[in-house]
């Protein structure tokens, strides 16, 4: 079984829909991230939670909410999809690190597309 | 801001060769590069960590440098094979605990 799971793999909305990604991980790691990933832009960090009471903003948080329900699940809600949230979602998880000492462990994605 | 630089441009090599892909980083001094491995339709894979002080990493084919003046990692795959074929992402350590990563280098292998 795969260490970090996300759900759905492949999702298609319209536009003005809710939407939850979901992941969970059987890592026991306390941190977990929230990333997407665009052609030529790389990885941005949407959200990222240290602990189960601990949520934060990463670069691009707008148009996103997260909900970090248990050490074991941490999920991604878009309240209201646009077009340009189009794009390959991934979770990760690390243990704590300081200055990035500690690699980060991703699921497959969730492929998102919103007409 | 922080930044880390990879090569857009795919690299295609014949196998055998080494492979070699480059990482600069700007604004701040990481003590920390990863290296990943990405394939299509798949999360990243975590290949390689080198710390500023090191400077050189091995494990099996793969090497890693880190140049603190050139402010540059360099990644080199030996004996290349067509499965080595990917998507290699650099990443920097950031003051914030967070990891910044680079958008990453397409590396194709040709028999």
């Amino acid at each position: 079984d795969a260490d970090v799971t996300q759900t759905p793999r492949n999702r298609i909305t319209k536009t003005g829909k809710r939407i939850m990604l979901e992941c969970s991980q059987t890592k026991g790691h306390d941190r977990m991230y929230w990333y997407r990933q665009d052609p030529g832009l790389g990885l941005r960090l949407i959200y990222y939670s240290f602990d189960v009471k601990d949520i934060n903003k990463g670069e691009i948080s707008d148009g996103y909410s997260v909900s970090r329900q248990a050490q074991a699940k941490f999920s991604l809600s878009l309240e209201s999809a646009i077009p340009n949230q189009t794009a390959l979602y991934f979770c990760a998880t690390s243990a704590p690190d300081t200055g990035g000492d500690q690699p980060q462990h991703f699921g497959d994605g969730t492929r998102l597309s919103i007409l | 801001s922080q930044k880390i630089e990879q090569n857009s441009e795919a690299l295609n090599i014949q196998e055998g060769k080494t492979a070699t892909l480059t990482c600069n980083y700007t604004n701040y001094s990481p003590a920390y590069l990863q290296w990943y491995r990405q394939d299509p339709g798949r999360g990243p894979v975590f290949l390689l960590l080198i710390r500023e002080n090191e400077k050189e990493k091995r494990k099996e084919r793969l090497k890693v440098t880190f140049d603190t003046t050139l402010k540059q990692s360099l990644f080199h795959i030996t004996a290349s094979q067509p499965a080595d074929s990917a998507t290699y992402l650099c990443a920097q350590g950031s003051s914030a605990s967070k990891i910044i990563f680079g958008s990453g280098t397409r590396l194709s292998i040709r028999p």
